[in-house]
């Protein structure tokens, strides 16, 4: 079973489209963050949820929502797509709010996102 | 503000040793984690660091001292499965915050 999926692995759509990513943990951790690797490989946190609750919103353009059905679940939903959102979208999940007691994310695999 | 630096890239040869140094500036401290990623994969966690001193697993160590907001991160023993992005990575009061990365290079 994998740990953190994430889904889908690849996205090519065209500018001006809405898409959604989802993600699901199984780890049962209570905190879900979404970071962007731009194509430096620029790793950056977008949000962070715990226990369903918004913690962080780092400054993300509101055509990014994020929603977290449950603590097990932490979806992204991105409207009028725009080339500069092409990146590597990846889910993580940590025990609690800042990983601190272990130290550790577990990531998803990604989802590489492709705009047109 | 918060800010990380690290080289960008280094390059070792097989059965070496190569540290990888991380500098941070940023409040609300706790430690300085370091990540591993393979190209085309997810970061994988190696290390956490809180107290001042060395955490050694295996072939690969890190280093913090909090008073010189200085890290590091030192592979033995280099193998070719090594090469990957290393990043080193800030714990703070409420996030993660990442490095650009060091791409490692390791030439047989």
């Amino acid at each position: 079973d994998t740990a953190v999926s994430q889904t889908p692995k690849y996205l090519v759509t065209q500018m001006g489209n809405d898409k959604s990513i989802k993600c699901e943990q199984n780890l049962g951790h209570d905190t879900m963050y979404w970071y962007k690797q731009d194509s430096k490989k620029f790793l950056k946190i977008m949000f962070s949820y715990n226990n369903k609750e918004l913690i962080i919103n780092e400054t993300v353009p509101n055509r990014f929502s994020p929603k977290s059905p449950d603590k097990a679940h932490l979806n992204l939903h991105i409207n009028s797509l725009e080339l500069g959102d092409s990146a590597v979208y990846f889910c993580a999940s940590s025990q609690d709010l800042q990983g601190v007691a272990t130290g550790e994310l577990f990531f998803g695999e990604g989802s590489r996102l492709t705009v047109l | 503000g918060q800010s990380l630096e690290q080289p960008s890239e280094v390059t070792a040869v097989e059965g070496a040793i190569v540290q990888i140094n991380c500098t941070y500036q940023t409040s609300g401290f706790n430690g300085l984690f370091w990540y591993q990623q393979h190209a085309g994969e997810a970061p994988t966690f190696l290390s956490y660091n809180v107290l001042d001193g060395l955490e050694e697993t295996g072939r690969f160590s890190s280093f913090l001292s909090r008073s010189d907001s200085y890290g590091y991160l030192l592979l033995q023993e280099l193998q070719m499965k090594d090469s990957a992005s290393y990043f080193c990575a800030v714990s703070r009061d409420d996030k993660i915050i990442f490095g650009k990365g060091t791409r490692l290079h390791i030439l047989p």
